[in-house]
């Protein structure tokens, strides 16, 4: 069965500090992989998304991740935090063509 | 624009009461979702519809019910069933075939009175 884990519930960085977000799925054949934001009391909105080619994903917002097939992961990075890119995250795959899986999602908090 | 209306925004249920939450797009798209967000838990999926008459059991479906009359609605009736109601709900919808992303609507949160 598919599988999405988000490592870290709660990640805390400094206005300008480097955002690593996690995510490892299960998957017997590529996945396609999504990254979710969410501001609260609001729906998700799509950051990236791979499914196949290169990749390194860009997206929305300075937000980039990378799918790394060996290390079954889809990891979440921006270079520089800012003040409003403190919201909740989810990691998604989709493999059978239907409905999507999540991660529990992680709340990123930004200090300045 | 294109996307998704989720009515009403909040809900309030009364112990035995069916209530009933509207999903709405004009996105054309063929495939609709209905999550369930708890706190911790992430998103779980309800119910799913891939065409119009027709639509599956998600992972917690007990307690709920859906029709798909049209392609536009999708709407959910959270039944007197369900003991454990208070939530966040989300529709979506998509494409078919998986590699597009799916589109959320705003969101409903039902409390019990």
């Amino acid at each position: 069965a598919q599988s999405v884990t988000q490592l870290g519930s709660h990640v805390s960085v400094s206005e300008g500090a480097l955002v690593l977000l996690r995510c490892n799925y299960s998957s017997s054949v590529p996945p396609y992989l999504f990254w979710y934001v969410q501001y609260p009391n609001q729906g998700l909105q799509l950051l990236l998304k791979y499914t196949t080619g290169a990749t390194l994903v860009k997206g929305i917002n300075g937000f980039e991740a990378e799918f790394k097939k060996s290390e079954t992961s889809f990891h979440l990075t921006k270079p520089s935090a800012h003040m409003s890119d403190a919201a909740e995250y989810f990691c998604a795959v989709n493999q059978a063509g239907t409905a999507l899986i999540f991660g529990k999602g992680t709340t990123l908090s930004v200090s300045s | 624009d294109g996307g998704i209306t989720q009515s009403p925004k909040y809900l309030f249920r009364k112990e035995g009461q069916n209530v009933t939450l509207s999903c709405e797009q004009n996105l054309n798209h063929d495939a609709m979702y209905w999550y369930r967000q708890d706190p911790g838990q992430g998103l779980r999926l309800i119910y799913y519809s891939q065409i119009v008459n027709d639509f599956q059991k998600g992972d917690i479906a007990e307690g709920y019910s859906v029709s798909r009359e049209k392609k536009e609605s999708f709407p959910l009736t959270v039944t007197s069933a369900q003991k454990n109601p208070t939530a966040f709900y989300l529709c979506a919808s998509s494409t078919t075939g998986g590699k597009q992303p799916q589109h959320f609507g705003d969101g409903t949160r039902l409390s019990i009175l």
